[in-house]
């Protein structure tokens, strides 16, 4: 069964340093999105992407953040200038259309 | 802005028994509706959907229930089993504001064998 995924499962960086974490999509997917969640708090939106653009974005997702769709098979994330408040699991997500979207498994940022 | 709520932080069934999740919305623009599933260290799992011009959808032992005019959905279990001890999520699109998925802050389901 086709599924999202991500690494590295776990990513540990000091503040400060750039991090990129990697999705690769269900391969007929046209929809990408990153959601984070914080340790005991709720799953919070991050990016949607879609015809190789950024088509809506929180407000967690300032200037640090970044997405990237390289290749045409994996999605990137990249936060240039981690800090403490970034520790949290980070998920990709992935739909073909007005369905439901599929995630991956996520990956653990911990940033000391 | 809480736009989805869950107001259970958690839940204890007993097996076999019936498990009743609620999710409430604010913002009448939602016009489909999910429920995930989320095990410790994963991520979450599709569960169910209902668009909103339905009021009922069932798979399997889940059923999801919508109540437009009230706001609130319901997601039944039935029977309960001790592997359906997760972290239930509720989430809404609105179409209209894009594609993205707004969040319930989750319940914690335990069913006890």
């Amino acid at each position: 069964e086709p599924e999202v995924t991500q690494t590295p499962s776990h990513q540990v960086t000091q503040m400060g340093q750039e991090v990129i974490l990697r999705c690769v999509p269900i391969s007929n997917h046209l929809y990408f999105y990153w959601y984070r969640q914080i340790l005991g708090q709720k799953v919070e939106f991050l990016v949607s992407f879609y015809n190789n653009e950024i088509s809506e974005k929180s407000e967690i997702f300032d200037d640090q953040f970044s997405v990237e769709r390289p290749d045409g098979s994996n999605f990137t994330l990249k936060i240039r200038s981690t800090k403490l408040e970034d520790s949290a699991m980070y998920f990709c997500a992935s739909k073909v259309d007005n369905t439901e979207a599929f995630f991956g498994q996520g990956t653990r940022l911990t940033v000391v | 802005d809480q736009q989805v709520k869950q107001n259970s932080p958690s839940l204890s069934v007993q097996e076999g028994r019936i498990s009743i999740l609620n999710c409430d919305y604010t913002n009448s623009m939602f016009d489909y509706f999910l429920w995930y599933k989320k095990y410790p260290a994963e991520g979450p799992t599709f569960l169910i959907s209902i668009s909103s011009i339905k009021d009922k959808n069932e798979d399997g032992r889940f059923t999801v229930f919508l109540n437009k005019s009230a706001k609130h959905l319901s997601l039944h279990i039935v029977p309960s089993q001790p592997g359906d001890s997760a972290v239930y999520f509720c989430a809404a699109r609105a179409r209209n504001y894009g594609q993205n998925f707004v969040f319930g802050p989750g319940t914690r389901l335990s069913v006890l064998p």
